[in-house]
């Protein structure tokens, strides 16, 4: 089956603009995660949803948000970047959070933030 | 909260050498332990897990992990290690009941370099 499908990939985006990214979980996953990655920090939780609904959110500002339609799909968005939003952003998507089943990450979009 | 503490972050081996990636942990209330495994350009790659039984938890390619309540530790060790264990390492935690418990909280990683 698919494996979780992040899009775009890479991108550059300039300071002030904002950018939205995309997940697409693995068929019939409804948790949907979403975490970013800097070498300085690791790895951080953003949020995680389920059936359309947030159910827990990290300690990011309130530029970074993120939403999940019907089908699970999931995008996030970042308003007004700022510098230290370079990072990868990577979404992983289960059944119903990583206890049941761990969690299915997809290969992250990697931004680039000038 | 809970933390989660990688005591090594570079770990250099020859291969056929056995190796121990450390990990411990910080909760007041019982957790779920995980390893994942990240390679170059990648996502990250769940290689175990610890939910509740057995202390002494497997993976398919020879990868072992035991938790241990008393040191709060979950160490990843690997008798023999091989060129494509090249990768880096995550020893990740999540509360175990109650509410928050879709967050997985993950060390600084470590990074395992198998020479030949």
């Amino acid at each position: 089956k698919a494996g979780v499908t992040q899009t775009p990939r890479y991108l550059i985006k300039t300071r002030g603009q904002q950018v939205t990214l995309s997940c697409s979980p693995i068929s019939g996953h409804r948790s949907v995660s979403w975490y970013q990655q800097t070498p300085g920090q690791g790895l951080q939780f953003l949020f995680e949803y389920f059936s359309e609904t947030q159910r827990n959110k990290g300690n990011f500002p309130g530029r970074f948000s993120g939403r999940q339609f019907s089908n699970s799909r999931s995008e996030m968005n970042v308003s007004t970047l700022e510098l230290g939003d370079s990072a990868l952003y990577l979404c992983a998507s289960s059944l119903d959070g990583p206890a049941q089943d761990g969690y299915t990450f997809g290969s992250g979009t990697r931004l680039t933030v000038v | 909260a809970q933390s989660v503490t990688q005591l090594d972050s570079q770990v250099p081996v020859f291969e056929e050498a056995p190796v121990e990636l450390r990990c411990n942990y910080s909760s007041s209330v019982s957790v779920y332990l995980f390893w994942y495994v990240q390679y170059p350009n990648q996502g990250l790659q769940l290689l175990l897990k610890y939910l509740s039984g057995s202390t002494l938890v497997k993976s398919i390619n020879g990868f072992e992990a035991e938790f241990n309540k008393s040191q709060t530790s979950f160490h990843l060790r690997k008798p023999s290690v091989h060129i494509s264990d090249t990768a880096e390492y995550f020893c990740a935690v999540m509360r175990g009941s109650g509410g928050s418990n879709y967050k997985l909280t993950f060390g600084k990683g470590t990074l395992l370099t198998v020479n030949p």
